[in-house]
């Protein structure tokens, strides 16, 4: 069984720009979460989707947004990108939701924003 | 105070040692789980754990619940153990992932 699948692997923005990730669950998973990971604020979790529906968000701005298509693949999209937004971005998906079940993650978007 | 504190922060061991990493929260949990993440950025779900004990080769955890503690353990390390360990528990709201910060484990041959 394909793992989780994240693209792209690194991207480089600048001020201003908007990004858009993108994320592909293993299949039969229907919760996907994602999580920025910084080196000084460590992993944080950024909202998860089941069955296409946000069904919990951290506490990011509303710059941050994702969503989740009936196929379970999700992208998350971030605007107005900031310097503070460079980080790893992590996915990770799981059979019912994230927070009491194996979440099986995937290698990650590494954003730089210049 | 956070809601999930590991320590040690940093951890050098030699080959072959046993270590033990461990895990406080400060909120009642339905399940925790210990995560490894090598260098290069890829997480890997070791255990997810409500009570008692798991047991998967080397790896070893426990949970206790009335203590909000739980430890990983690791026997006979081996300098391919070197990653960082990371537990987290759902937030008592939602179901959301909260991370500690993290140990970093260093196994010398």
């Amino acid at each position: 069984k394909a793992g989780v699948t994240q693209t792209p692997r690194y991207l480089i923005k600048t001020r201003g720009q908007q990004v858009t990730l993108s994320c592909s669950p293993i299949s039969g998973h229907r919760s996907v979460s994602w999580y920025q990971q910084t080196p000084g604020q460590g992993l944080q979790f950024l909202f998860e989707y089941f069955s296409e529906t946000q069904r919990n968000k951290g506490n990011f701005p509303g710059r941050f947004s994702g969503r989740q298509f009936s196929n379970s693949r999700s992208e998350m999209n971030v605007s107005t990108l900031e310097l503070g937004d460079s980080a790893l971005y992590l996915c990770a998906s799981s059979l019912q939701t994230g927070g009491t079940d194996t979440q099986y993650f995937g290698p990650g978007t590494r954003l730089t924003v210049l | 105070k956070n809601e999930v504190e590991q320590s040690p922060q940093n951890l050098t061991a030699q080959e072959g040692e046993f270590i033990t990493i461990n895990c406080s929260y400060s909120v009642g949990i339905s399940a925790l789980h210990w995560l490894q993440q090598h260098p290069g950025g890829g997480i890997v779900s070791l255990f997810m754990l409500s009570s008692g004990k798991k047991k998967h080769g080397r790896l070893i955890a426990t949970i206790n619940i009335q203590e909000k503690h739980s430890s990983l353990h690791i026997t006979a390390s081996h300098p391919r153990d070197s990653a960082v360990y990371i537990c987290a528990v759902p937030h008592k709201y939602g179901n959301k992932l909260v991370f500690g910060a993290g140990t970093i484990l260093r196994v010398k041959s």
